[in-house]
């Protein structure tokens, strides 16, 4: 009965490759988000749909695009991987107004 | 440009002491701030907030005080549990429509001793 799920916790690939990360969050909540810990350890925010619709997107590389088929799913994809994108990605959800963010476990990606 | 400052990466308690964690903020729009825990290998866990209209906030053996003048956030953890062992991030946000943009600090790695 996970609140936040995200698949796969461990991503290993090579440099030039397409991957997806997935989410899924059974709080229903109306927002979800894609939050990004970089070497030096800080949690930045890339993504923030509402609804499905796209309503926060920081500057990130357009190689990186979220996508969401409903309000409880926001999956992540990555088009031509570089080694800079080696990072832990931690999925979130929230409610409207003051409530907390709820955190999946992350997943931790690997580029080599 | 850190907007949200946790100015010790470290501290040590003794268990059943008090553990104070600081956060210092730059940005006067913040309005919800909030501290998470984490544990390795998992996500940040919610631990309590405060919106800018309060001071202080209380749940259990967590306390978080705000002093809007002085831009500073701290959390006090009394007593302290060697399974509070964990990083503590301060986090603070704005509102944005409906989503909240939660800027967090780089985290302090509270360790309690038994």
């Amino acid at each position: 009965d996970t609140a936040v799920s995200q698949t796969p916790k461990y991503l290993v690939t090579q440099m030039g490759n397409d991957k997806s990360i997935k989410c899924e969050q059974n709080l229903g909540h109306d927002t979800m988000y894609w939050y990004k810990q970089d070497s030096k350890k800080f949690l930045k925010i890339m993504f923030s749909y509402n609804n499905k619709e796209l309503i926060i997107n920081e500057t990130v590389p357009n190689r990186f695009s979220p996508k969401s088929p409903d309000k409880a799913h926001l999956n992540l994809h990555i088009n031509s991987l570089e080694l800079g994108d080696s990072a832990v990605y931690f999925c979130a959800s929230s409610q409207e107004g003051y409530s907390p963010l709820h955190f999946g476990n992350g997943t931790r990606l690997t580029v080599t | 440009d850190q907007q949200v400052k946790q100015n010790s990466p470290s501290l040590s308690v003794q268990e059943g002491r008090i553990s104070i964690l600081n956060c210092d903020y730059t940005n006067s729009m913040f309005d919800y701030f909030l501290w998470y825990k984490k544990y390795p290998a998992e996500g940040p866990t919610f631990l309590i907030s405060i919106s800018s209209i309060k001071d202080k906030n209380e749940d259990g053996r967590f306390t978080v005080f705000l002093n809007k003048s002085a831009k500073h956030l701290s959390l006090h953890i009394v007593p302290s549990q060697p399974g509070d062992s964990a990083v503590y991030f301060c986090a603070a946000s704005v509102s944005s429509g409906s989503a909240r943009q939660l800027t967090f600090g780089s985290g302090t790695q509270l360790t309690v001793l038994p």
